[in-house]
């Protein structure tokens, strides 16, 4: 089966970073996507990682190890608009399916 | 900025009744694709939809759902007999190509049409 676990609520400060994580079961894998929500909003695009590694884009940056089926979204110096829910989707390789995980929520407290 | 737009932004519907939610793609994309996500839960794949005909479709979307792309610029949703359990927002997304491995190609949402069945 298809399975993409994402802890389901988080709560940071202002000016902190957060991590958070993202683990896949998934038949077959062809790339990793990070989307935030906010509310009531169309989910807007973070990043993508396929390969193992670290991609760097301002103050977010993924990373992703195929072999662990893991992949984490880093969100530095923490803006109170960072509070939406994060999401993360995997495409399945041979359908291109995108599957996507529940979601974290992050509050951003000052 | 181009962007994917849909209509309506809501809409109310009996049960039973059929409706059609519209989306316009991005002009110079290929790949087209509706997604569903009930309040409060995760966003779900229905369908994708290249070259006028679907490429994949979830087990979500059975036989009472169906995809079109009337002209060159619309691409629609028909749900034919409505149920309570289809109330949730319907996004549609498009892409330049279909994603993955090296070359990805990001998909951009529209704002989702809320339904609400009744």
């Amino acid at each position: 089966g298809q399975n993409i676990d994402q802890p389901t609520e988080m709560t940071a400060t202002e000016g902190a970073i957060v991590q958070i994580n993202c683990t896949y079961q998934t038949s077959g894998f062809n790339g990793l996507f990070w989307y935030q929500q906010h509310a009531g909003e169309a989910p807007t695009f973070l990043s993508y990682n396929v390969l193992d590694g670290l991609e760097e884009k301002g103050r977010f940056s993924s990373f992703l190890s195929r072999s662990k089926g893991y992949s984490y979204l880093l969100l530095k110096e923490l803006q109170m608009k960072d509070s939406a829910s994060y999401l993360c989707a995997v495409i399945t390789s041979g359908t291109y399916k995108y599957i996507f995980g529940t979601g974290t929520r992050l509050k951003v407290l000052a | 900025e181009p962007e994917v737009t849909q209509t309506p932004s809501h809409q109310v519907t009996q049960m039973g009744q059929e409706v059609i939610l519209r989306c316009v793609p991005i002009s110079n994309h290929l790949y087209f694709y509706w997604y569903r996500q009930i309040l409060g839960q995760k966003v779900e794949f229905l369908v994708s939809f290249y070259n006028n005909e679907i490429s994949e479709k979830s087990e979500i979307f059975d036989d009472q759902f169906s995809v079109e792309r009337p002209d060159g610029s619309n691409f629609t949703l028909k749900i034919r007999s409505t149920k309570l359990e289809d109330s949730a927002m319907y996004f549609c997304a498009s892409s330049e190509a279909r994603g993955g491995g090296r070359s990805y190609n990001e998909q951009f949402f529209g704002p989702g049409t809320r339904l609400t069945v009744l």
